[in-house]
């Protein structure tokens, strides 16, 4: 079935350094959500990308999705002991396989 | 009221016994959702239900049966299962779902399960 890759698997970062976290499908995504889970919580929605190219910005998080729609990337500035957790995409396919999310990036933040 | 309950936290069970989880939402969504999500990985979809129909089964072992009772209910009977079984069952809901098409989903705080 469709699936998306993401990498890295983990990373860890000094405190206030940046963190960009990427995501693959194999073929055109309806459209693409990024959730956070911070350890021991649920995944919390943080942004929905619908438009080839679109670049949405939350403070210190920016989103953005490919011009042909196969993949997105999530870019935090000045990390803090806060963005501690796993981030994971999720594609949506226009036709098959429905919802499915990707394996995460776990990002270690240290003080 | 934007949050998403689920019943019990915790729930040990052994193979031969019968359990059911709970979900409850009160935000108006049609759409509900049962997950499984193993430590350190992703939640992998089970069920989608739709305008309380259920309008996706992820090829799931019939020994997890859903139960959408009405628009903010969520129910997973659970009967003899296996201790691979044991795992976070997260219920999230959102506005609609469809080939294509889902909104933003709101997850509840989930149910660990042990299978014995």
């Amino acid at each position: 079935g469709q699936q998306v890759m993401q990498i890295p698997q983990y990373q860890h970062v000094q405190e206030g350094e940046d963190f960009t976290t990427y995501c693959n499908s194999s073929t055109t995504l309806s459209n693409i959500q990024w959730y956070k889970q911070r350890p021991g919580g649920h995944p919390v929605f943080l942004i929905q990308l619908v438009k080839s190219g679109e670049v949405k910005k939350q403070k210190r998080l920016t989103f953005q999705f490919g011009e042909a729609k196969k993949n997105s990337s999530l870019h935090i500035t000045a990390t803090q002991t806060t963005d501690v957790g796993t981030y994971f995409c999720a594609g949506v396919w226009p036709y098959g396989q429905n919802f499915v999310f990707g394996p995460g990036t776990r990002l270690s933040v240290l003080p | 009221d934007t949050e998403v309950t689920q019943t019990p936290k915790h729930l040990v069970m052994g193979m031969t016994n019968k359990k059911s989880l709970k979900c409850e939402q009160h935000m108006g969504h049609r759409a509900m959702y049962w997950y499984k999500q193993k430590a350190k990985k992703p939640p992998e979809l089970m069920f989608v239900y739709s305008y309380e129909k259920l309008s996706i089964n992820e090829s799931v072992p019939s020994r997890f049966s859903p139960e959408c009772p009405n628009s903010s209910l969520l129910n997973l009977h659970l009967h003899a299962l296996q201790p691979e079984d044991s795992a976070l069952y997260l219920c999230a809901s959102s506005q609609e779902a469809g080939t294509g098409v889902y909104n933003e989903q709101f997850f509840g705080p989930g149910t660990r399960l042990t299978v014995l």
